[in-house]
């Protein structure tokens, strides 16, 4: 099962801006829409980011997605404490007939 | 509002069957996909596979295909993920989640999740 490609790890100071990329292929990302998903220790994993780059009711307006070609990426600009999770991005996969995640990014608030 | 609860911790013997659940509430249960995920431990996030509670059209990944097998009742909205043999490679944290939809037939993701359920499989 192939995977969408995420760094390890990215972190911020309060306040700060990151970014986090999610590179995938031609029949993932290049032909789908791209989802992001927020993990915290214990609790139900929830979706920040969906199509790509609309923000569901009670996220906060810091997250942002964007996709472009065969890669996307999520921002969180205004970095705050309770960010500090694991993030997947996700996409369909038109070879595969089923969906990829991300290897995923741990989002450490220094 | 949109629920979903599943089923609680299980410990397990290798070779032992499983079956697990997820039930859902708030929505129409049969118009909407149901997809399982699994999370190894401190592991990423494996799409497992789906299934259509209208009609149980289920589509597996490749990587569980034959080991797992996905159903629903949809006289309890409730949806299952069964094993007939555990292995201990099955220790994980099994999540489902509605698939919800956007105008297009291709715009879809995953809200609500269940809180997942841990299975241990230890001789």
């Amino acid at each position: 099962q192939s995977e969408l490609t995420q760094p390890p790890s990215a972190s911020g100071t309060p306040g700060q801006r990151v970014t986090i990329s999610c590179s995938g292929t031609r029949s993932n990302i290049g032909s789908n829409y791209v989802n992001w998903y927020q993990l915290l220790p214990g609790t139900a994993p929830k979706v920040v980011v969906y199509s790509n780059n609309q923000r569901p009711s009670g996220v906060p307006a810091r997250f942002s997605g964007s996709r472009s070609g065969t890669s996307a990426s999520l921002a969180i600009s205004g970095l705050q404490s309770e960010d500090e999770a694991d993030y997947y991005c996700a996409a369909w996969d038109d070879n595969l007939i089923g969906y990829v995640f991300g290897t995923g990014t741990k989002v450490t608030v220094l | 509002e949109v629920q979903v609860v599943q089923s609680g911790a299980e410990v397990k013997k290798p070779g032992e069957p499983l079956e697990i659940s997820c039930k859902v509430s708030g929505y129409i249960f049969t118009n909407y996909w149901i997809t399982w995920v699994r999370q190894m431990p401190g592991k990423g996030l494996e799409w497992m596979g789906m299934i259509c509670p209208g009609d149980s059209d289920t589509r597996y990944s490749p990587s569980f295909q034959g080991h797992v097998t996905l159903s629903v009742d949809k006289s309890i909205n409730t949806a299952y993920l069964q094993w007939s043999s555990l292995k201990a490679s099955d220790t994980a944290i099994y999540y489902c989640a509605k698939r919800s939809t956007g105008a297009t037939t291709s715009d879809h993701w995953f809200d609500p999740w269940g809180p997942g359920t841990l299975v241990t499989v230890s001789s």
